[in-house]
């Protein structure tokens, strides 16, 4: 099974900062990871596919890159509705596995 | 649109059984990959199975497998999950998803409770 590891657990920023967050693979999943974003008491959304492929709907403040164990998710300008919790998950095994979350907090 | 709508979570005992139904809409769901994906409360999220289209090929999580049975419909346009055998750490909002790599439509989900 592939571990994916996220950092850091918490990130505590104001609006129109910059937000970096990170998704580390135990192995390599090549170009195969995805983001989510979750608000408290809704679904999950996708936001980016495939490492730096945004989903359809998604802003341009968000993009994703990396590739191998390495990738990222950055929020160029955070806007108030981006205070959520993030998630990685690769697809290029079974079982498919998500890291542990990111929640990105007002500071 | 694409709407997914799960139903049938509920309250059962340790070592009971739940059937859980997704209604889809708003795609040609014969097409897709369909999966489960479950959270814990308060905690993170953890895939538990996924459906080919023809619903000739299915994987599940380690921890489900022999428990769970995920199935589809394509004339009904609906995705179930038979959970037999539950434990209390079953316990999860269950969704619904369209994809069985990434994951880009989730439904709201069903609460299964497994508790004495």
């Amino acid at each position: 099974e592939i571990v994916l590891t996220q950092s850091p657990a918490t990130l505590s920023l104001s609006p129109g900062e910059r937000a970096t967050l990170s998704c580390r693979a135990s192995q390599s999943v090549s170009s195969y990871l995805a983001w989510y974003q979750q608000k408290p008491g809704q679904a999950p959304r996708r936001l980016i596919y495939d490492a730096s492929n945004r989903a359809t709907g998604i802003p341009a403040r968000f993009s994703g890159s990396g590739s191998g164990t390495d990738f990222t998710l950055t929020i160029s300008s955070l806007e108030p509705e981006d205070f959520a919790v993030y998630f990685c998950q690769q697809r290029i095994n079974w079982p498919r596995t998500f890291g542990q979350g990111t929640k990105v907090e007002i500071k | 649109e694409v709407q997914l709508v799960e139903s049938g979570g509920g309250l059962v005992q340790p070592g009971g059984s739940l059937r859980l139904s997704c209604a889809a809409s708003g795609f040609t769901f014969s097409n897709y990959w369909m999966s489960w994906v479950r959270q814990a409360p308060g905690k993170g999220l953890e895939w538990v199975a996924s459906i080919k289209p023809d619903g000739g090929e299915k994987f599940y999580v380690d921890s489900v497998k022999g428990r769970f049975t995920i199935s589809r419909d394509n004339a009904k346009n609906s995705l179930d999950l038979q959970m037999t055998s539950l434990r209390v750490e079953d316990t999860a909002l269950y969704y619904c998803t369209t994809g069985g790599g990434s994951f880009d439509n989730w439904g709201q989900g069903t609460q299964v409770t497994v508790s004495s």
